[in-house]
């Protein structure tokens, strides 16, 4: 089945540090990944749509400065969280749907970042 | 936008007690989904449905897409200490592949 990689798993940094995290498709290529973010006890978030060779598209409230998207091939979404605060802190999670054989929706997940700002 | 209300929020059974749970929609999704997630980790894909009244089981897993396509409920049958977790149902909303995740079911099952 369809695999996406997430990396790195966790991170503890200090406020005003950049992190990046990536997320890759690893047995197929997706023109589309998505990025969510998850507090304690709730459910995902989408935060934004990436789309490889062009803009990333970002859900309502989600600052674009602050969350920058690169999905500079068909295999590989990065997410930078810009100059991060202790309020970025949360559990990050990207997902990508295989257009071959997931075309009415299914997304696998990566095993998520969890971002922890001190 | 389209939302997505799950119940119930949370569930304690015994081990060996089946589990039932559902999700509702004021809208029409042509697709629903069923994940879980365990702690620390993503979500993993349970069953996906794709028709109106479709019944579709995954091992001890039951769920079926609502006639009304408004609505999906899952099943777990025998329930064991492996199946503790969140359980998500998901729809792709207007933009194919954008989900709408449920509130999720935080399932415990006691020894």
């Amino acid at each position: 089945g369809a695999v996406v990689s997430q990396h790195p798993s966790r991170v503890i940094c200090k406020s005003g540090t950049s992190v990046k995290i990536e997320c890759r498709s690893l047995d197929f290529q997706a023109t589309t990944m998505f990025w969510y973010r998850q507090f304690p006890k709730q459910s995902l978030m989408l935060m934004a749509t990436s789309n490889e060779g062009s803009k990333a598209t970002y859900e309502q409230g989600v600052e674009k400065d602050k969350f920058l998207i690169n999905h500079a091939s068909l295999t590989l979404s990065t997410l930078t969280v810009t100059s991060a605060h202790p309020e970025d802190s949360s559990f990050y999670i990207c997902s990508a749907r295989d257009p071959y054989l997931d075309a009415q929706g299914p997304q696998h997940f990566g095993d998520g970042t969890r971002l922890s700002i001190l | 936008g389209q939302q997505l209300n799950q119940s119930p929020q949370s569930m304690f059974i015994q081990e060996g007690e089946d589990v039932s749970m559902n999700c509702t929609s004021s809208s029409i999704f042509n697709t629903w989904l069923w994940y879980k997630q365990d702690p620390g980790e993503g979500p993993v894909l349970l069953i996906a449905l794709y028709k109106a009244g479709e019944l579709t089981s995954n091992g001890r897993l039951t769920a079926q897409f609502g006639t009304t396509r408004k609505d999906s409920f899952l099943n777990i049958s025998a329930s064991i200490p492996s199946d503790v977790g969140i359980y998500f149902c998901a729809g792709p909303n207007l933009y194919i592949g954008q989900l709408t995740f449920g509130s999720g079911t935080q399932l415990t099952v006691l020894p």
